[in-house]
């Protein structure tokens, strides 16, 4: 099976940065996503990489690091509305997107 | 726009009963999904299509089936439920297996006791 992992927690201050690691071992790759959920909601998506580098998308970059089989995704100037859980997903080499169990992230005042 | 719509919102439902989530896109997506999200686990395949006609198990396919008789449609069947199967249930599509991102319908909180 695939095995994708991220921090269970993080708590950060508003207007600050957070960075939210993940780290995976599949079965081939073919990209790399990540969304957001938030409480009681459905996930909607943020990024994706598929080749290495940064990915910037306005306060949110992704970067990715195949040889290492590593992603982070930052999230800049973090307002009280990013609270949420951020959900790291690799696509392995069937096609098929495998999830991470989520980052809950905690922004505060 | 709708994008996907997914029926019911919410179920409660008594061990050994049989249960259908339905699933309806508008999008033309050739590949669509079923997951389930339970606490700490995350998100976790059941079962997905990469076309009509085509369907496929994902991680943890046992306990449930599908079918894909049109590009629209993607009904999620339980046979005969257990506890276990308590979680909440994600339809999602994609224009492609291989390409796009997943778009999510708003989920079936479905409890079996």
């Amino acid at each position: 099976g695939q095995n994708i992992d991220q921090p269970t927690e993080m708590t950060a201050t508003e207007g600050a940065i957070v960075q939210i690691n993940c780290t995976y071992q599949t079965s081939g790759f073919n990209g790399l996503f990540w969304y957001q959920q938030h409480a009681g909601e459905a996930p909607t998506f943020l990024s994706y990489n598929v080749l290495d580098g940064l990915e910037e998308k306005g306060r949110f970059s992704s970067f990715l690091s195949r040889s290492k089989g590593y992603s982070y995704l930052l999230l800049k100037e973090l307002q009280m509305k990013d609270s949420a859980s951020y959900l790291c997903a690799v696509r392995d080499g069937d096609y098929k997107l495998s999830f991470g169990a989520g980052t809950t992230v905690t922004v505060r005042a | 726009i709708a994008g996907i719509t997914q029926a019911p919102t919410s179920q409660i439902l008594a061990a050994g009963r049989r249960m259908t989530l339905r699933c309806t896109q508008d999008m033309r997506h050739n590949a669509m999904y079923w997951y389930r999200q339970d606490l700490g686990l995350g998100l976790r395949l059941i079962h997905y299509s990469n076309t009509a006609g085509t369907t496929g198990k994902g991680e943890v396919p046992d306990g449930y089936s599908v079918s894909r008789a049109n590009t629209d449609d993607f009904p999620l069947t339980l046979a005969s439920a257990v506890p276990s199967q308590t979680s909440v249930y994600f339809c999602a599509s994609s224009d492609g297996l291989d390409t796009g991102e997943l778009f999510f319908g708003e989920g079936s909180r479905l409890t079996v006791l």
